[in-house]
């Protein structure tokens, strides 16, 4: 088991692109959550899944972003015309289910809008 | 609505000194509270947890005390370590079906050799 893995690491665009994440969670873990973390500030809760329904989404997640998990094991979180606020860490992570309370987090893939 | 409140940092000690690193929180409910840990270049990782009132939760030498009267959850430990410089978060999670973790802001810890 590889853990929590996250793709790419690193992306770099222009304001007004559009871009995509890619999460793969442990593979038994049925729940699966994305994070945005901005420099200074804790971790903030975006959206999750069980299995490939989407059960919770954050106020913060606007109409721009968009998140699937279409088979129930790997995700992606796509941001449509991206602005220099999108700039971030972004973070997934997964569970077993609702009595395995333990979060693992993968190491993020930080985004920077231009 | 949830939040956590944490000390800010950088929190800077000598090696084997003692630890606190305050938390206080504000819910719905009856959390489960959490401290995690990064540490440089890596992702969270859990480091404790307690899921109710006088849950004494405890790793690495790290203990925090979950006390509902003070709606707090101090993380403390007696002798610090230089491979204990991290970041460090206090979250939660409320009841009532939410499933989403509330993190506070980080408290950036340094030890010096």
């Amino acid at each position: 088991d590889t853990g929590v893995s996250q793709n790419p690491r690193h992306k770099i665009t222009k304001r007004g692109q559009n871009v995509t994440f890619r999460c793969d969670p442990i593979s038994e873990h049925n729940r699966l959550y994305w994070y945005r973390q901005t420099l200074g500030q804790g971790p903030e809760f975006l959206t999750y899944f069980q299995n490939e329904a989407q059960l919770e989404k954050s106020r913060l997640l606007s109409d721009r972003f968009s998140a699937e998990r279409p088979k129930g094991s790997f995700s992606t979180l796509e941001i449509q015309r991206t602005e220099q606020g999108d700039s971030a860490m972004y973070l997934c992570a997964s569970r077993g289910g609702p009595n395995t309370g333990e979060l693992f987090f993968g190491e993020g893939s930080r985004l920077t809008v231009l | 609505g949830n939040s956590v409140t944490q000390m800010e940092g950088p929190v800077t000690l000598s090696e084997e000194a003692f630890l606190t690193i305050n938390c206080t929180y504000t819910a719905t409910g009856y959390p489960s509270l959490f401290w995690y840990v990064q540490y440089p270049g890596e992702g969270l990782q859990l480091l404790l947890k307690a899921t109710k009132a006088d849950d004494k939760g405890s790793n690495k030498g790290f203990e925090a005390t979950y006390r509902k009267e003070t709606t707090s959850f101090h993380l403390e430990k007696g002798s610090v370590q230089v491979s204990d410089s991290a970041v460090y978060f206090c979250a939660l999670r409320s009841g009532g079906g939410a499933d989403g973790l509330t993190f506070g802001k980080g408290t950036h810890l340094i030890i010096q050799p």
